[in-house]
């Protein structure tokens, strides 16, 4: 079983929908998590960042983290073309400056 | 502004050969990673620097080998790459110890034939 499952999608839904995207994990020791956006051939870019249980939110974009069912999910309202992207979860007990365990992603398409 | 830049986006080698990739960063980080990334295996790491002249194997090392000679600059080697090694090779840096998150360069497609 690996550390950290991700839906692969791909998820299809209609411009200006709420998508949620979401990750389980088993290693009890991830203290931060990480939302990473990847269009299609091109390095991932840092979305979220949190530590801990709670809630970030980033204009458009929330990020959410139950440490106690080890699930975390982003949330993106008013979905837009520009966010038909790959989006990977990325989680470290000690921060970015070591070791990340991603997940696999999950492939996101907003139609018009 | 944020950079970790690629020597190159698409490179196409010989099985046997010598490969070498180049990662700079400009944001005066301490740690740089090196990952590959594979449909349905996603980011697996190489190797990452938490300091110059200093290495760790990641998760896949062989076959590999890396080299930080100077803060901004990680090298990943392939010393005679195979087909098997044709992947999205990704560059990585971030502070340390506080993280912050890792950021990423734009991916060299490394094609070995």
């Amino acid at each position: 079983q690996k550390e950290v499952e991700q839906d692969p999608g791909p998820l299809s839904v209609p411009e200006g929908a709420i998508v949620s995207l979401n990750c389980t994990y088993s290693n009890s020791a991830f203290q931060y998590f990480m939302w990473y956006r990847q269009y299609s051939r091109k390095g991932p870019e840092l979305l979220m960042y949190t530590y801990s249980s709670g809630n970030k939110e980033d204009g458009r974009f929330t990020a959410q983290v139950d440490k106690s069912s080890k699930y975390i999910s982003l949330f993106i309202r008013d979905s837009q073309p520009s966010d038909s992207a790959t989006y990977l979860c990325a989680m470290s007990p000690t921060g970015g400056g070591n070791k990340l365990t991603f997940g696999t992603g999950t492939q996101l398409k907003v139609e018009l | 502004d944020v950079k970790v830049t690629q020597s190159s986006r698409y490179l196409v080698k010989r099985t046997g050969e010598k490969v070498f990739l180049e990662c700079v960063q400009d944001m005066d980080h301490e740690n740089m990673f090196w990952y590959r990334q594979d449909p349905g295996l996603g980011l697996r790491l190489i190797y990452f620097s938490y300091d110059v002249k200093m290495k760790e194997k990641g998760d896949i090392p062989e076959g590999y080998s890396v080299s930080r000679e100077k803060k901004e600059r990680f090298s990943l080697i392939l010393e005679s790459a195979s087909t098997n090694q044709t992947s999205m090779y990704l560059c990585a840096s971030s502070l340390y110890p506080a993280g912050g998150g890792q950021f990423f360069g734009p991916g060299t497609r490394l094609t070995v034939l």
